[in-house]
């Protein structure tokens, strides 16, 4: 079966850029999105179709995809960005999740 | 905008079937732009997308739920449903419903969950 993999946690200090990688088989190949979640709420869509943004999603989040890695960049981190970060992608009619990093600002 | 709202039991028994239903307001499960899922998450794990429903009834499942999992949907009253058969303690978990787009699979609404505990 498919598999996406993400470092578990991470942490960035206020204002830097934070980087998280997902990686997966031909990844490039394929459609990634990103979503965050916060303690206690449901995930919130970051990033579709690799780049895209949904509207009211701010523009320091932004996203890539080749080869076998999606990374998912937010820049100029902020402390309300410190959540769970999850990638995924869809693998022969099956969407596949990745297993989450926790961010970590300070 | 359309919102989603899961509803059914907190508690079920070892052994029992799991039942859900997703109430979908503000957009039409009739809508062949989307498909219908249900995603649960253990309490401190990840996301596990448990399967999906097309408007013409077409469901896909995860191949490692795949024989205890039937996604149903019911027009008339605008709502998709989930049954588990033959649930253990591994079952427990946070249970999403969300909307996928039929063009690339991202999610782009969801539920706010339930949380299900399966104990005797």
């Amino acid at each position: 079966s498919y598999e996406l993999t993400q470092p578990p946690s991470m942490s960035v200090s206020p204002g830097q850029t934070a980087s998280i990688a997902c990686s997966g088989d031909k990844l490039g190949d394929k459609f990634a999105c990103w979503y965050q979640q916060r303690p206690g709420q449901s995930p919130v869509l970051l990033i579709y179709q690799d780049t895209k943004r949904p509207s009211g999603i701010p523009e320091r989040f932004s996203g890539s995809n080749s080869r076998n890695t999606a990374t998912l960049t937010i820049s100029g981190t902020q402390a309300m960005d410190e959540a769970d970060y999850f990638c995924q992608a869809w693998d022969s009619s099956t969407v596949v999740f990745g297993g989450g990093t926790k961010l970590t600002v300070l | 905008q359309v919102q989603l709202q899961e509803s059914g039991p907190g508690l079920v028994k070892p052994s029992q079937t799991l039942s859900l239903t997703c109430s979908v307001s503000g957009g039409s499960i009739s809508s062949g732009s989307f498909y219908w899922s249900w995603i649960r998450q253990p309490a401190g794990k990840g996301l596990e997308w448990i399967g999906r429903m097309y408007s013409d009834g077409t469901t896909n499942y995860n191949p490692s739920l795949k024989s205890r999992v039937t996604i149903s949907g019911d027009t008339s009253k605008n709502h998709f449903s989930l049954k588990v058969t033959s649930v253990t303690a591994a079952d427990t978990a946070v249970y999403y419903c969300a909307r996928g787009s039929s063009a690339s699979g991202w999610f782009d609404s969801w539920g706010q969950g339930t949380l299900v505990t399966v104990s005797s």
